[in-house]
């Protein structure tokens, strides 16, 4: 079955940079978008960044636009999420998720698998 | 930037009830929206796709319906394994979550 598994997180001071890892397995990464996903303490989920499976075309939500850089290398299966400027509002577990295909390949724009998630602690 | 209005942000039911869950795009959004369900400590869990499309594996009691800027969730035949938090994704421009509506037990 597809896996997916993030690393990287851990406790930053704010201000600090971090870069999380999504290593994917069981399934031809190269053909389909990935996403960062976040989730703050006890709050809901909030997209924070796409790229599309070719990494040519990134797109970000604009509370870590100019700070995150989303990024893959498809000769290693893994998703990148590198970020600066961390904020105490940035603290959230931060999960990669696969988008999902129709049968002819092309991007359907919602997430089908997820990761277990990787935490990230801003804090002084 | 598309916004997601969810209602109710909690809703209380018993064991074999029916519960709606209702999601407002701030504008059109066709029928680009999923239904994920996540429990505590677990990962979402795609439900609904295409505003109405099951996911393959999901039970039939969990129904999908709108298009344009109203949605709906629909969970028949409530069971123990559904007591848990619902999400809508607009995914027609960019991606926005609903605020999510936590199911419990009445």
């Amino acid at each position: 079955d597809v896996q997916l598994l993030e690393s990287g997180g851990g406790l930053v001071q704010p201000g600090g940079s971090l870069r999380l890892s999504c290593a994917a397995s069981k399934f031809i990464f190269g053909r389909f978008a990935m996403n960062w996903v976040r989730q703050a303490p006890g709050k809901g989920l909030e997209w924070v960044a796409t790229i599309s499976a070719s990494g040519a075309s990134p797109y970000y939500a604009e509370s870590v636009n100019g700070r995150f850089t989303i990024s893959r290398d498809n000769s290693k299966s893994t998703l990148y999420l590198e970020m600066n400027f961390l904020r105490g509002d940035d603290t959230a577990i931060y999960y990669c998720a696969r988008d999902n295909v129709d049968d002819s390949g092309i991007p359907r724009g919602y997430f089908d698998y997820w990761g277990q998630g990787t935490l990230v602690a801003v804090s002084s | 930037d598309i916004q997601m209005t969810q209602s109710p942000s909690t809703l209380s039911a018993s064991v074999g009830d029916s519960v709606t869950i209702t999601c407002r795009a701030s504008q059109s959004i066709t029928e680009d929206l999923a239904w994920y369900q996540q429990k505590p400590g677990k990962v979402p869990k795609v439900l609904i796709y295409g505003a109405s499309s099951l996911q393959s594996g999901v039970p039939a009691r969990f129904f999908g319906s709108g298009s344009g800027t109203q949605f709906t969730l629909t969970i028949t035949d409530l069971q123990p394994d559904d007591f848990a938090t619902y999400y809508c994704l607009q995914y027609y421009n960019y991606w926005a979550f609903g605020q999510g509506t936590k199911v419990d037990i009445e």
